[in-house]
């Protein structure tokens, strides 16, 4: 069993481009979450989705970000007209029953 | 708010020495984790602990809660340099599921 599979694992955008980050759960996870860390801080929460639903958004800005787990596919973070602010580490997590969350290797993002 | 107070931040060790990672969170939680995060890589589940009194014990790390207390340690016993990571608690927050409110961390150096 594969663990959840997170890519790209490096991402370098320009300000004002988009950024897409894209999860795979592990088989047979159907809960799926987002973090955020910045260096030296722990993780923080964005956003925590079931199949073709959004459950949580609560960490999420308002503005320019956006997440999705469709019915076939992986879930995807996108985030729009990046800014310098949202270089970080982001990481997917999946869990059959959100009581044990399973992480990904994360996605590096770095805006120029 | 629940705020996650993890102590101390840096933790420099000697080989074959016992110490303790501290937790504090400042409201009632459900569940309690212990995660260890390698240099650029991603978070590894060590232990969740669900009730008051739980203790659990991996190899040279043992994990409790107090839950009336508020707090939960990370025992480290005969360290050795594969134990030199990151460590972080998290808590769920109440009422939510997988938002998880992290600690800052606890970096271990284990030195010979």
């Amino acid at each position: 069993n594969a663990g959840v599979m997170q890519n790209p694992r490096h991402l370098v955008r320009r300000r004002g481009q988009e950024a897409r980050l894209r999860c795979s759960p592990m088989k047979g996870h159907s809960h799926v979450y987002w973090y955020r860390q910045l260096p030296e801080e722990g993780l923080k929460f964005m956003v925590y989705l079931q199949k073709e639903n959004i459950i949580d958004e609560s960490g999420m800005p308002k503005e320019r970000f956006s997440a999705e787990f469709p019915k076939e596919g992986p879930s995807i973070l996108r985030i729009q007209q990046v800014v310098r602010g949202d270089s970080a580490a982001y990481f997917c997590a999946s869990s059959p029953n959100y009581e044990k969350l399973f992480f990904g290797s994360g996605t590096q993002l770095s805006v120029l | 708010e629940l705020k996650v107070e993890q102590n101390p931040l840096f933790l420099s060790m000697q080989e074959e020495k016992n110490y303790t990672i501290y937790c504090n969170y400042s409201t009632t939680s459900d569940r309690l984790y212990w995660y260890r995060q390698d240099p650029g890589k991603s978070l590894e589940s060590l232990f969740v602990l669900l009730s008051n009194g739980a203790v659990k014990q991996e190899g040279r790390l043992m994990a409790s809660l107090d839950t009336k207390a508020r707090l939960s340690t990370l025992h480290i016993t005969a360290a050795v340099h594969d134990l030199s990571a990151t460590y972080f608690c998290a808590v769920v927050l109440g009422g939510s599921q997988g938002n998880l409110i992290f600690g800052k961390g606890t970096k271990l150096s284990v030195k010979p």
